[in-house]
């Protein structure tokens, strides 16, 4: 199965930076089967992105996913109280579908 | 918009075998997407627990693959969860969900259930 390691753990950004999520496979994918997660606490996680970069409804542009291959990177620019979550990773490339660790974000 | 909530006992005992029920509404489980169970060890990971097409075809995580069972009542609208033989390690929050469209058994998991926790203890 792929393996998706998230950095960093933790990041804490005051309000208007602008926030950067590495999730990294352990193999590379031939296709941009990615999609982001926001989980925040006490609730069920939330769809960001799939496709690697493609928003999904209702999902403001602050949030903006990139990569390919084994590397990718989800975006928050001016960054708000409201985005204190953890974000998660999944691929789908191949099965059984994985999911990293996630990266807690802290606004401060 | 598709809501899935989950239902079941909050608590099974060790060797048992749990089972959880996720009545949809808003779409038809008929309509060809693939429906999923996926959990959560409070404060940790998710991990993906297996799926099913509405034609019945099941895909399991082969981590979970012998003790899982995955099936569908299309008249009640409803997906259901067995996984036998449990320990404290299956201690978790259960969530329903349905994937993305796509041609594939893979895909993004676009509508989350709330979550059931289900704690195993004796």
């Amino acid at each position: 199965e792929i393996v998706l390691t998230q950095s960093p753990g933790t990041l804490s950004l005051s309000p208007g930076e602008r926030a950067t999520l590495s999730c990294r496979a352990s193999r590379s994918f031939s296709s941009k089967y990615l999609a982001w997660y926001q989980q925040k606490l006490g609730q069920a996680p939330r769809l960001l992105i799939y496709d690697a970069s493609s928003r999904a409804t209702g999902i403001p542009d602050r949030f903006s996913g990139s990569g390919s291959g084994a590397h990718f990177t989800l975006a928050i620019s001016r960054l708000e109280p409201e985005d204190s979550a953890v974000y998660f990773c999944q691929q789908y490339s191949s099965s059984p579908i994985t999911f990293g660790q996630g990266t807690r974000l802290e606004i401060k | 918009q598709v809501h899935l909530k989950e239902s079941g006992p909050g608590l099974v005992k060790p060797s048992e075998t749990l089972s959880l029920n996720c009545i949809v509404s808003g779409d038809s489980i008929n309509r060809g997407y693939y429906w999923a169970w996926i959990r959560q060890p409070p404060g940790k990971g998710l991990e993906w627990i297996g799926n099913l097409y509405h034609s019945g075809n099941t895909y399991y995580n082969p981590s979970l693959k012998s003790r899982v069972t995955i099936s569908v009542d299309t008249s009640k609208n409803q997906l259901s969860l067995n996984l036998t033989s449990v320990t404290a390690a299956d201690t978790a929050f259960y969530y329903c969900a349905r994937q993305g469209i796509s041609p594939y058994s893979t895909s993004w998991i676009q509508f989350w259930g709330q979550g059931s926790l289900v704690t195993v203890s004796s």
